[in-house]
């Protein structure tokens, strides 16, 4: 159990488009959500903490406006990253959770390339 | 708030032998630790966790130590095979209770055949 499915997997889109990726916990309804940033050979930064029915958290340093968050179901959370530009370019990975303190469980991530 | 160091940043071992990954928190608070592993572009994957009113857990050849005195808590790979190799992180609740995780700057394991 406990499976975390993100879609796209890998994005190459030119400077100034939106994307949008998905988060779906497949098998339980996960109250919270997390959008986590990864560069090369880093640890994961997190991003913003989203629960469903509300406004999702950021973290110091992350523009809201610029990464859109929705929680609009117990198995559903997209980032939109606004108007890309080459700078974020990075991995993005969701992570989903019943309840805290409990294990976190990973999406297989998307690799964003902007150009 | 919470910061988790965690060394090393890079372990080479023979197949066969142990390996120790270390990590320090600094939130007294922290109760919830899971270690996870994470293969190349792949997903980070939980290989265990403990919880503060533990000292030690053991799953097979995966075992985690938690000195909530000294505030660090230590992963133990015994008989390593060249399928452990991969980055690991640690990680801590940020704060009693806490949702949010706040991760180790991982260690990137080489199992040498």
């Amino acid at each position: 159990g406990a499976v975390v499915s993100q879609h796209p997997s890998w994005v190459i889109c030119k400077s100034g488009t939106s994307v949008k990726i998905e988060c779906r916990s497949l098998d339980f309804q996960a109250t919270t959500m997390f959008w986590y940033r990864q560069f090369p050979k880093q640890s994961l930064m997190l991003m913003a903490t989203s629960n469903e029915g509300s406004k999702a958290t950021y973290e110091q340093g992350v523009e809201k406006d610029k990464f859109l968050i929705n929680h609009a179901s117990l198995t559903l959370s997209t980032l939109t990253v606004t108007s890309a530009h080459p700078e974020d370019s990075s991995f993005y990975i969701c992570s989903a959770m019943r309840g805290g303190p409990q294990p976190q469980h990973f999406g297989d991530g998307t690799r964003l390339s902007i150009l | 708030g919470e910061n988790v160091e965690q060394h090393p940043s890079t372990l080479s071992v023979q197949e066969g032998d142990s390996a120790v990954i270390k990590c320090t928190y600094s939130d007294s608070a922290s109760n919830y630790f899971p270690w996870y592993k994470q293969e190349l572009g792949k997903r980070p994957q939980l290989i265990i966790d403990i919880r503060s009113n533990v000292g030690e857990k053991k799953d097979q050849r995966i075992a985690v130590t938690l000195n909530k005195t000294a505030k660090h808590f230590s992963l133990h790979i015994t008989e390593t095979q060249p399928e452990d190799s991969a980055v690991y992180f640690c990680a801590a609740s940020l704060g009693q209770g806490a949702q949010k995780l706040v991760f180790g700057q991982g260690t990137r394991l080489t199992i040498n055949p």
